[in-house]
């Protein structure tokens, strides 16, 4: 089981929908979590970060970590063609006093259809 | 721009020749990391510097691998001996040392191994 599974999509929606993009991970040592956005041959481009347990929002976006349950999520509202990339979930654990090697999921594709 | 740069942006090189990328982090950030990417993958660690020191290195470092940070602001990745299956996007990515410490990546460095 790798440390991090991630639904893989492709993961196709009309303009406007709610889109939920959902990861699990193993290592219960994770306590930062982040949601990154890349576009095709482009790197990734940090979208949300979170510290343990929570809810964050920062405009169309909200991202919800369940650390009970090893599952967090990122929520898009009213999608939108420019948002159509892949969505990588990260996350690291507290080695050493602080964060520095992220593991990621494998991405899910998603195009937000006009 | 300020943010993390990398060159070259694509490479193709022959079996067997050696290749080098340099990374140039944001100018404040004393941390950077490597990480590789191959299609249809996320990104996975390789090597983290701060400053100039390196601080650790993934098991996916082979010996035919070097990164250097010699003065603790740009940095290079060397592959000696390229071989097909080092085909990927090499990323770059930088931080502040904690408690700032989110992490930003480049664009990549596209390698083709012919």
């Amino acid at each position: 089981q790798k440390e991090v599974e991630q639904d893989p999509g492709p993961l196709s929606v009309p303009e406007g929908a709610i889109v939920s993009l959902n990861c699990t991970y193993s290592n219960s040592a994770f306590q930062y979590f982040m949601w990154y956005r890349q576009y095709s041959r482009k790197g990734p481009e940090l979208l949300m970060y979170t510290y343990s347990s929570g809810n964050k929002e920062d405009g169309r976006f909200t991202a919800q970590v369940d650390k009970s349950s090893k599952y967090i999520s990122l929520f898009i509202r009213d999608s939108q063609p420019s948002d159509s990339a892949t969505y990588l979930c990260a996350m690291s654990d507290n080695s050493g006093g602080s964060n520095y090697k992220l593991t990621f999921g494998k991405g899910t594709l998603l195009t937000v259809n006009p | 721009d300020t943010g993390v740069s990398q060159d070259p942006r694509h490479k193709i090189t022959k079996r067997g020749q050696n290749v080098t990328f340099r990374c140039d982090p944001i100018s404040e950030h004393n941390r950077l990391y490597w990480y590789r990417q191959t299609l249809g993958q996320g990104p996975e660690f390789l090597t983290y510097f701060q400053n100039e020191a390196q601080l650790e290195k993934s098991r996916l470092l082979s010996d035919r691998f070097s990164a250097e940070r010699p003065k603790g602001s740009f940095s290079t990745l060397e592959i000696q001996r390229t071989e097909q299956g080092d085909s990927a996007m090499y990323l770059c990515a930088s931080s502040l040392a904690p408690p700032g410490n989110t992490i930003y990546f480049g664009e990549g460095s596209w390698l083709t191994v012919v």
